[in-house]
């Protein structure tokens, strides 16, 4: 039982290339999130995904999209990497929509030159 | 929308001492929880305790303990007999149960705890 995993664990894009962040957990949960944490901010919001087939906005979604591919799978796609992207990108998973626990990833670092 | 404010950005204690990390948070909503989540330098999130809004009694799991006021809308944790091992940023979050959009965190901006031997 792997839990929430995510690749790559490190990445160094240069500005306006894309990359797609992948996260896959193997707790069977129905939900599943993409955050971002910069120094000083905490963790915020980018997209969710409720249940398969569904996502949705959060905090700051702009600059980036999402594909929750099965129920396993929930990716995060930079079209065009800018510097105010450099963060580290944290995927998590809840078991059901009112589920109070989320399970968090190890991270992607990413840095956009 | 909700925030949540954690004040101390650093904080340091004594090896075996006791230390308050402080968070506050503003909503409208009567139903939601709390949490504290602990990330050491390998940078994996943690749980480390939680508390429904709902239940007036405070949340405890072994060394760690809330004080929740919910009239006040602070949530601050406890530690005691701090460990080298408790060396970590907090973070304070925030979650409303919604039914049909999922559940969301919001999460305050954090404190490094440093316990010193």
């Amino acid at each position: 039982n792997a839990g929430v995993t995510q690749t790559p664990k490190f990445q160094v894009l240069k500005t306006g290339q894309s990359m797609t962040l992948q996260c896959a957990q193997d707790m069977n949960h129905n939900s599943m999130y993409w955050y971002r944490q910069d120094p000083g901010m905490g963790l915020r919001l980018i997209y969710y995904s409720a249940s398969e087939g569904t996502t949705d906005k959060g905090e700051v979604p702009n600059g980036y999209n999402v594909s929750r591919l099965n129920k396993r799978e929930f990716s995060l796609r930079l079209e065009s990497a800018a510097p105010s992207q450099t963060s580290v990108y944290f995927c998590a998973s809840g078991y059901s929509l009112s589920s109070y626990e989320q399970y968090f990833g190890p991270g992607t670092r990413l840095t956009v030159t | 929308a909700q925030t949540v404010t954690q004040s101390q950005p650093e904080m340091s204690v004594q090896e075996a001492e006791t230390v308050t990390l402080s968070c506050t948070y503003d909503t409208s909503e009567s139903n939601y929880y709390l949490f504290w989540y602990k990330q050491p330098p390998s940078r994996q999130m943690i749980l480390v305790i939680r508390q429904e809004a709902y239940k007036q009694q405070n949340a405890t799991e072994n060394r760690f303990s809330v004080n929740f006021q919910k009239a006040a809308k602070s949530f601050s944790l406890k530690i005691s007999d701090s460990q080298l091992g408790d060396t970590a940023m907090y973070f304070c979050a925030f979650m409303k149960l919604y039914e049909t959009s999922g559940s969301r965190l919001t999460f305050g901006e954090g404190t490094q705890l440093t316990v010193n031997p």
